[in-house]
């Protein structure tokens, strides 16, 4: 069954970029009606959708964060990245990847990966 | 962007008990709602999708039901692995929008 893992440094300083990976295994990235997703939660909080990526490269961002991030695929690899710049202490949380899979109509995210903390401090 | 409100946002229950969490959408969004459980330290896991589809392998005492903007999660015979959070989400517009929230405690 497909799994999810999500990867990158565990600490971020203020105004640097945020770079984590999550590697897909026992499946391959590009079969099937799937795409990509991250969502973050901050401690305590609530769940936000980030953005998502089809392995075409086709790509959907939260407009709350569209102008700092970027998520992008490498199919050869078996993985997605996400990419988000000028953090603050707001972004501080922790970072989930998940498969939204096409379902009835529409798509749910129906695997997750296990998350990672990121946390923006100097 | 869509906003998500559940109700209430904490329950206490007891093992045995029928519970049923209300999620409401600020405008309409068809049967695009999904329901999540999540439980401390862990990733959330899809429960039902198409408001009142069961994904592969979660017990039947979960379901759901709605349309529109006002949609229940139900379970009827809780039990104590079920104590946990709960989310729902609309997948009917970007960006994709989750509910606060619903703490479910052992009473």
């Amino acid at each position: 069954q497909v799994q999810l893992q999500e990867s990158g440094p565990g600490l971020v300083k203020p105004s640097q970029t945020l770079s984590l990976t999550c590697t897909v295994s026992g499946g391959s990235i590009s079969s099937g009606s799937y795409y990509w997703s991250w969502i973050r939660q901050p401690a305590g909080k609530g769940l936000e959708w980030i953005g998502r990526i089809y392995t075409s490269g086709s790509t959907n961002y939260n407009p709350s964060l569209k102008s700092r991030v970027t998520i992008s695929v490498d199919t050869s690899k078996n993985q997605f990245s996400l990419k988000l710049s000028s953090v603050t202490a707001a972004d501080t949380a922790v970072y989930y990847c998940a498969r939204d899979k096409v379902a009835v109509a529409g798509t749910v995210l129906d695997v997750w990966g296990k998350g990672t903390t990121v946390t923006v401090s100097s | 962007a869509i906003r998500m409100t559940q109700s209430p946002s904490s329950l206490s229950a007891s093992t045995g008990d029928r519970v049923t969490i209300t999620c409401r959408a600020s405008q309409g969004i068809s049967s695009y709602l999904a329901w999540y459980q999540q439980k401390p330290g862990k990733a959330p896991k899809l429960l039902i999708y198409a408001a009142s589809t069961l994904q592969s392998g979660v017990p039947s005492r979960f379901s759901g039901s709605g349309s529109g903007t006002d949609f229940t999660l139900t379970i009827s015979c809780l039990q104590s692995e079920d104590f946990a959070t709960y989310y729902c989400q609309q997948y009917y517009s970007y960006p994709r929008t989750f509910g606060q929230g619903t703490k479910l405690e052992i009473k």
